[in-house]
């Protein structure tokens, strides 16, 4: 099976702090992607990577940056954390960009910042 | 513009009775049309697709899904609700890019 595995479960974060959130996919996936879920808005897409050092942005990435050195780990950066980024962050890979086969996500990182 | 509406917040089903969880959606050519399943405090997992071909699709866990073209529907059904699937259902459909909807709370009651 497919793993993607996001390093931290919870964090507890400043405001204004730096805050990396590392996910990393083990099947040779192209595609990575970050989402923020929060309750009633769903999923929204904050970053997404086709390829390695390419990167595009979603739907939201106001306040983030992303990183993809390797092909197999895509990096979510906080450049300086606000209370409003308070959320549960998932990672997502996929097979090709034809989504023939869907997402398979991470597990998910709860971050709150106070 | 793509969009998924899941009109219902919460759903609360008795155990082994049939279950529906609703999705609508609108996007211009065909789509691909998906249901996830979140448990608590994990991120989601995939449970069934439609691509193309048979409108009734089957997936895991003994779920499945109508999709109705006429109505732009992709209901997710199970026969018998069990307590182990309450959860957080997301529908979602690929058109341009990839869309989900806000998602609908299970609840199977015991």
């Amino acid at each position: 099976d497919v793993k993607v595995t996001q390093s931290s479960r919870y964090l507890v974060k400043r405001t204004g702090e730096k805050v990396f959130l590392e996910c990393v996919q083990d099947m040779d996936h192209e595609n990575m992607f970050w989402y923020r879920q929060d309750p009633g808005l769903g999923l929204r897409l904050i970053y997404f990577s086709y390829d390695v050092k390419m990167k595009e942005k979603g739907d939201i990435p106001e306040g983030y940056s992303v990183s993809r050195e390797k092909k197999e780990r895509f990096s979510l950066i906080l450049e300086s954390a606000s209370t409003n980024q308070t959320s549960m962050y998932l990672c997502a890979s996929s097979l090709d960009r034809s989504l023939a086969y869907g997402y398979t996500f991470g597990s998910g990182t709860r971050l709150t910042v106070v | 513009a793509q969009s998924v509406a899941q009109p219902e917040d919460q759903v609360n089903v008795a155990e082994g009775n049939p279950l529906t969880v609703k999705c609508t959606y609108s996007v211009s050519g065909n789509p691909y049309l998906f249901w996830y399943v979140q448990y608590p405090n994990r991120g989601l997992q995939f449970l069934l697709k439609y691509i193309t071909g048979d409108n009734l699709v089957k997936g895991s866990y003994g779920f499945e899904a109508e999709f109705n073209k006429s109505q732009t529907s992709f209901h997710l059904k199970k026969p018998s609700a069990l307590v182990s699937d309450s959860a957080l259902y997301f529908c979602a459909v690929y058109g341009q890019n990839f869309v989900f909807g806000p998602g609908t709370r299970l609840s199977v009651l015991p």
